[in-house]
């Protein structure tokens, strides 16, 4: 089965570029996740969704955060303009949302190093 | 604020010895708790999970407890093999779909 999907794995770029990560999420989930790790605060929620549309952004660390979920199989987390802070490995996830309690599952990940 | 703390950041044990991960909540509206495990350059993986309503869940040779009063879970793992070396996580979450994660415990079991 496949899994969570996430590209590119890594990218490096200069101080003040576009960056947009993107993310898959398993097939018949109904709610994405974007989680940002950090060595101090471990995995940290930034947005999520449910049936494409966005229910909590308040994670997203300042304007230059945003991100999309035009249909159910994709999803993108773009940083306008990029600063070295934001480096970090970002994590996508999704789930089965629904009465029962079901687990995320995780992409795994981009390593995002801005220069 | 972190709802979910994992307060030791490494873990050494012998292969073949217990291994114990705790974690720590503050909201105890949470209902459903889980491990995830992660290997460097992976995502985490999910491991095992608990309900609010039980004390105890059990998957061969890992076991967590959950005390609500204290607003405490472990995680054991017995014995501990060397593939078990990576970070775990707890997380918790409550109504609604946002999960709560801790920082994360590095185990390294020594063979």
């Amino acid at each position: 089965d496949a899994g969570v999907i996430q590209s590119p794995r890594h990218e490096v770029t200069e101080m003040g570029q576009e960056v947009t990560l993107r993310c898959k999420p398993i097939s018949g989930h109904n709610s994405l996740f974007w989680y940002r790790q950090t060595m101090m605060r471990g995995l940290e929620l930034l947005i999520y969704f449910n049936n494409n549309v966005p229910i909590d952004d308040s994670g997203m660390p300042e304007d230059r955060f945003s991100a999309k979920m035009p249909n159910a199989s994709f999803s993108t987390l773009k940083i306008q303009p990029s600063e070295p802070r934001d480096s970090a490995v970002y994590f996508c996830a999704s789930s089965l949302a629904g009465n029962s309690n079901q687990p995320q599952h995780f992409g795994d990940g981009t390593r995002l190093s801005i220069l | 604020d972190q709802q979910v703390k994992q307060n030791s950041p490494s873990l050494s044990v012998q292969e073949g010895r217990i291994s114990i991960l705790n974690c720590d909540y503050t909201n105890s509206m949470f209902d459903y708790f889980l491990w995830y495990k992660k290997y460097p350059a992976e995502g985490p993986t999910f491991l095992i999970s608990i309900s609010s309503i039980k004390d105890k869940n059990e998957d061969g040779r890992f076991t967590v407890f959950l005390n609500k009063s204290a607003k405490h879970l472990s995680l054991h793992i017995v014995p501990s093999q060397p593939g078990d070396s990576a970070v775990y996580f707890c997380a918790a979450q409550s109504d609604g779909n946002q999960f709560y994660f801790g920082t994360g415990t590095s185990l390294t079991v020594i063979p």
